[in-house]
């Protein structure tokens, strides 16, 4: 089946972890996408990749990391310098000139 | 940066009834886009317009732009209780490359009364 898988759906952080949330798809997407969902709000971006071995910071990227290092593949890591990292993580990929993004599940990240 | 603010916030209506969605945004668009979250799930697209577009119909839904007045709306007709879920409207700020980055709003969450 084509899609975005991530993994893992839920995750424990303790504090002063750094933890990796994992993205892939299948859909040979060229632009792929980091997205943090608070309860009750809507997303917003933390990273984003148009091609391999290039990424830019959104408006949240403060504690974050990414590589790019495959097209498939794009995983962010969270750092213990991101102080309140208790959300929903959702990953996304849109195609090479295609308006529509596809997202993942998501990832539920809570600190312990 | 949020860019879009939705109204009302939540929404609850009886199955077969119409829900009216509003979404409001800042600056200039190269398109706006709709999508469907159910809960603790990812977003799925629904449907672009593009800021040329006045209106679109996709199925049950129907979408307006209003680039004078920097609004959109999203119609469902004949709701059912399986559209209960969380709707997004989300913005492609003209200038943007062709990034595909978005802004989106808050959300109205609709409950639709079986």
């Amino acid at each position: 089946d084509g899609g975005i898988t991530q993994s893992p759906k839920y995750l424990f952080r303790k504090e002063g972890q750094n933890v990796t949330l994992s993205c892939e798809q299948n859909l040979n997407h060229d632009a792929m996408y980091w997205y943090r969902q608070d309860p009750g709000q809507g997303l917003r971006l933390i990273y984003y990749s148009q091609i391999v071995n290039d990424f830019q910071k959104g408006d949240i990227a403060e504690g974050y990391s990414v590589s790019r290092e495959k097209k498939e593949s794009f995983p962010l890591t969270v750092t213990s310098a991101q102080k309140n990292p208790t959300a929903f993580y959702l990953c996304a990929s849109a195609g090479k000139g295609g308006n529509t993004i596809y997202f993942g599940e998501g990832s539920w990240l809570t600190v312990v | 940066s949020q860019q879009g603010e939705e109204d009302p916030q939540a929404l609850s209506i009886q199955e077969g009834e119409n829900a009216t969605m509003n979404c409001s945004y800042k600056t200039s668009i190269n398109n706006l886009q709709w999508y469907r979250q159910n809960s603790g799930r990812g977003l799925v697209h629904l449907i672009l317009i593009r800021s040329n577009e006045r209106e679109k119909h996709s199925g049950r839904l129907r979408v307006t732009l209003d680039t004078s007045k920097k609004s959109s709306s999203l119609l469902i007709t004949a709701s059912r209780a399986a559209d209960t879920a969380s709707y997004f409207c989300a913005t492609e700020p003209a200038g943007s490359g062709n990034t595909g980055k978005l802004i989106f709003g808050q959300g109205t969450t609709l409950q639709v009364k079986p």
